[in-house]
């Protein structure tokens, strides 16, 4: 079975600066999906990118990247000029490419808690 | 375009009680999917619905059940409530099957089991 871990409960940035959340998985398939979800306290979670691991290119969107070593088995986000929005639980996923067998659905990480200080 | 909707939003049971929520997923999306998020941790997989049919499930008791309408709605139902299964509950949904599809979520349903 996949394990996804983030191994920073807490984070706190000032705002405009640059954070990195951490997120380490566990499969042997060589093809999945990887996510970063974002959850505010409204509870929705929300994605913010999306990675497929046939593709080397790291993701982008906008402010939010990627750092995605395969080998490694590691698939970091950062967030870039930290905006007091960006206050949420982020989530890191594992998605296998594979069906049935129970591995059908997301493999959530515990999450993050990122704080923006103003 | 309205997103994927729950009901209720709160909802407080008895031990060995019965509840069912629900589920809109957004119009045009033909897969449903739910997770249990028990307070401070990541949400855990439950189902999956495409088409009508599961298509996953997750381990979870058969205490668990789920089904999907015609029109793509669904309902999550637990029999014989415990103490842990007080949890957030979301449902998401996306267009497809495909496990690339990136999931939408809703809001979620609250159950406080006392």
């Amino acid at each position: 079975a996949q394990t996804v871990t983030q191994s920073q409960p807490e984070m706190s940035v000032q705002e405009a600066e640059t954070v990195t959340l951490s997120c380490t998985y566990d499969t042997s398939e060589s093809d999945y999906y990887l996510f970063w979800y974002k959850q505010p306290p409204s509870r929705q979670m929300i994605l913010v990118i999306r990675q497929e691991a046939y593709k080397q290119q790291n993701a982008t969107e906008n402010r939010f990247s990627v750092n995605f070593q395969k080998a490694a088995k590691s698939f970091s986000l950062k967030i870039s000029d930290s905006q007091l929005g960006d206050a949420a639980m982020y989530f890191c996923a594992y998605r296998s490419v594979y069906m049935g067998g129970g591995a059908d659905g997301l493999t959530f990480g515990k999450g993050t808690h990122l704080i923006i200080q103003p | 375009d309205a997103g994927v909707t729950q009901s209720p939003t709160h909802l407080i049971k008895t031990r060995g009680q019965q509840v069912t929520l629900r589920c809109s997923p957004i119009s045009g999306h033909k897969s449903v999917s739910w997770y249990q998020q028990v307070l401070g941790q990541g949400p855990q997989f439950i189902f999956q619905y495409y088409e009508k049919e599961e298509r996953g499930r997750g381990n979870f008791p058969d205490r668990f059940s789920a089904r999907q309408f015609p029109n793509y709605s669904s309902e999550l139902n637990v029999n014989a409530l415990l103490l842990g299964d007080s949890a957030l509950y979301l449902c998401a949904s996306s267009p497809q099957g495909a496990h690339g599809s990136p999931l939408h979520f809703g809001n979620g349903t609250r159950l406080t089991v006392t």
